[in-house]
């Protein structure tokens, strides 16, 4: 069964950084593009980023380009996001997604999500 | 970046009611539409891709359709555990983008 835990999140100033963590099981990790989602109150999804294992290539939204950092650590079936130079908008609710191909594809499974507020 | 849509924000709907949802995307995607479920403070669940497949474990009385610009959710018979709120996702195009949601309520 596909299990995607999460943690990392948190209260955080504007301008601060905060990471998260995502440790996934019963799949092969290697084997399917990982995505990050976030959800501001009230909110609908948006799409953060992902990263797929053929050609290791990541992308982002406009929104985190160049403040975001999303790596994924083979040996511990971890995915990972690193926020930094975080701002009030990005206060969400952030889920860990998994795709549902090695190349991408649509979202097939849901971690719990992990709240994070920007707030001084 | 693709708009996506969604019609319409929020309906009634009684147990037993045949209940659709409409997406609409600002420029062809193909098929690459999916059908998600959310209840409050929960994740969303994944019911639909590739614009009508079901996901394994979700239910028959779940159907989509669609391609190009428009696609539709069907709910055949609506349930006591399906009011909730339903959104799609285009992923044919980077930055991939959600509908606003629809709402199901009694």
């Amino acid at each position: 069964e596909v299990h995607l835990l999460q943690s990392g999140g948190g209260l955080v100033p504007p301008g601060g950084s905060l990471r998260l963590s995502c440790v996934t099981s019963g799949f092969t990790f290697d084997t399917y593009a990982m995505s990050w989602v976030r959800q501001a109150p009230g909110k609908g999804p948006e799409w953060v980023s992902d990263h797929i294992p053929s050609g290791d290539i990541a992308h982002y939204a406009d929104s985190v380009k160049g403040r975001f950092t999303i790596f994924r650590d083979k040996s511990k079936n971890t995915l990972s996001l690193q926020m930094n130079a975080l701002r009030a908008e990005d206060t969400a609710v952030y889920f860990c997604v998994r795709l549902r191909y090695i190349t991408g594809g649509p979202i097939d499974y849901w971690g719990q999500g992990t709240q994070v507020t920007v707030s001084s | 970046d693709i708009q996506m849509t969604q019609s319409p924000s929020s309906l009634s709907a009684s147990v037993g009611d045949r209940v659709t949802i409409t997406c609409r995307a600002s420029q062809g995607i193909i098929n690459s539409l999916a059908w998600y479920q959310q209840k409050p403070g929960k994740a969303p669940k994944s019911l639909i891709f590739s614009a009508s497949t079901l996901q394994p474990g979700v239910p028959s009385k779940f159907s989509g359709s669609g391609y190009g610009t428009d696609f539709t959710l069907t709910i055949s018979s609506l349930q006591p555990e399906d009011f909730a709120t339903y959104y799609c996702l285009q992923y044919n195009n980077y930055p991939w983008t959600f509908g606003k949601g629809t709402k199901v309520e009694f």
